[in-house]
C-alpha cells in the first residue's frame, strides 16, 4: 500500500537560515506528490505537487521540491526562511486510482528570530 | 482561484448531542468531496469519500452510523457526527475535487472545524 514518511517531527531553524524538510513515499507506479503547509488551527494550503515532468518543482511563498525517484524522496527546501513560515507541513501522495490523498505525519517546523 | 468553505470553523457541544459540518465548494461544482479527521499532533485520516447524488464510502474503521454524511448537490457536503462523544472531539477538513480544472488531482481544502465535546 502507498505510504508517505516524514521522519522528522519537528525542526527549528533560524530566520534566514535554508530549510529542508524530508519525505519518503512508498508506491508502486509514478506517484502524483504534493506539499501542504497549515498554520495553526487552519485548514491546509497547497504548497507545491509533482505529477511528471521536471524533477525541481517550484511552488508558492518560495519553495520549491525535488523528486528523486531513485531515493524515493521529495524533500522540501526553501532557501531562507520567514518568521512567518512557521507550521506544519505535510507531504501526501495521491492515488490517482484510489482517488485518496495520504498524508505523511507532518513535520513541525518552528523558526528562531 | 476556487475556494472551499467549511463552517462552522469552531464548535463546542455538549456529549449526547449532533453537530453538522458543512463543506461547500464556492466556484465549482465538486461531483467528490472527502473528510478528513485530524488529532493533535497526527496527520489527516481520510474518514470517507462523499459522492454527489449517492452514498458516501467509509474507509476503514470509520463509524457511518457515527458519521453522516450528505451529499445533496454538487457544491455541498456535510458531515453529521450523531450523539457526539468527547473521544469525537478532533479538527475536522473536507476537501473538494474540481473535476473541469482537467485533472483529478485538483483538491481544495477548506479551513477545518475544530470540535470539542465536553
Amino acid at each position: 500500500a502507498q505510504s508517505v514518511t516524514q521522519p522528522d517531527i519537528h525542526i527549528t531553524v533560524s530566520e534566514g537560515a535554508s530549510l529542508e524538510l524530508r519525505c519518503n513515499y512508498s508506491y508502486g507506479a509514478t506517484p502524483y506528490l504534493f506539499w501542504y503547509v497549515q498554520s495553526p488551527g487552519q485548514g491546509l494550503q497547497l504548497l507545491l505537487k509533482y505529477f511528471s515532468g521536471d524533477t525541481l518543482v517550484q511552488g508558492i511563498k518560495g519553495f520549491e521540491a525535488e523528486f528523486k525517484r531513485s531515493q524515493s524522496s521529495f524533500n522540501l527546501r526553501k532557501p531562507s526562511v520567514h518568521w512567518s513560515d512557521a507550521a506544519e507541513y505535510f507531504c501526501a501522495v495521491f492515488t490517482g486510482g484510489g482517488n485518496k490523498l495520504t498524508f505523511g505525519t507532518g513535520t513541525q517546523l518552528k523558526v528562531e528570530l | 482561484g476556487a475556494v472551499v468553505s467549511q463552517h462552522p470553523s469552531r464548535v463546542i457541544c455538549k456529549s449526547g448531542t449532533s453537530v453538522k459540518i458543512e463543506c461547500r465548494s464556492l466556484d465549482f461544482q465538486a461531483t467528490t468531496m472527502f473528510w478528513y479527521r485530524q488529532f493533535p499532533k497526527k496527520s489527516l485520516m481520510l474518514m470517507a469519500t462523499s459522492n454527489e447524488g449517492s452514498k458516501a464510502t467509509y474507509e476503514q474503521g470509520v463509524e457511518k452510523d457515527k458519521f453522516l454524511i450528505n451529499h445533496a448537490s454538487l457544491t455541498l457536503s456535510t458531515l453529521t457526527v450523531t450523539s457526539a462523544h468527547p473521544e469525537d472531539s478532533s479538527f475536522y477538513i473536507c476537501s473538494a475535487r474540481d473535476p473541469i480544472r482537467g485533472s483529478n488531482e485538483k483538491l481544495f481544502f477548506g479551513s477545518g472545524t475544530q470540535l470539542s465535546v465536553l
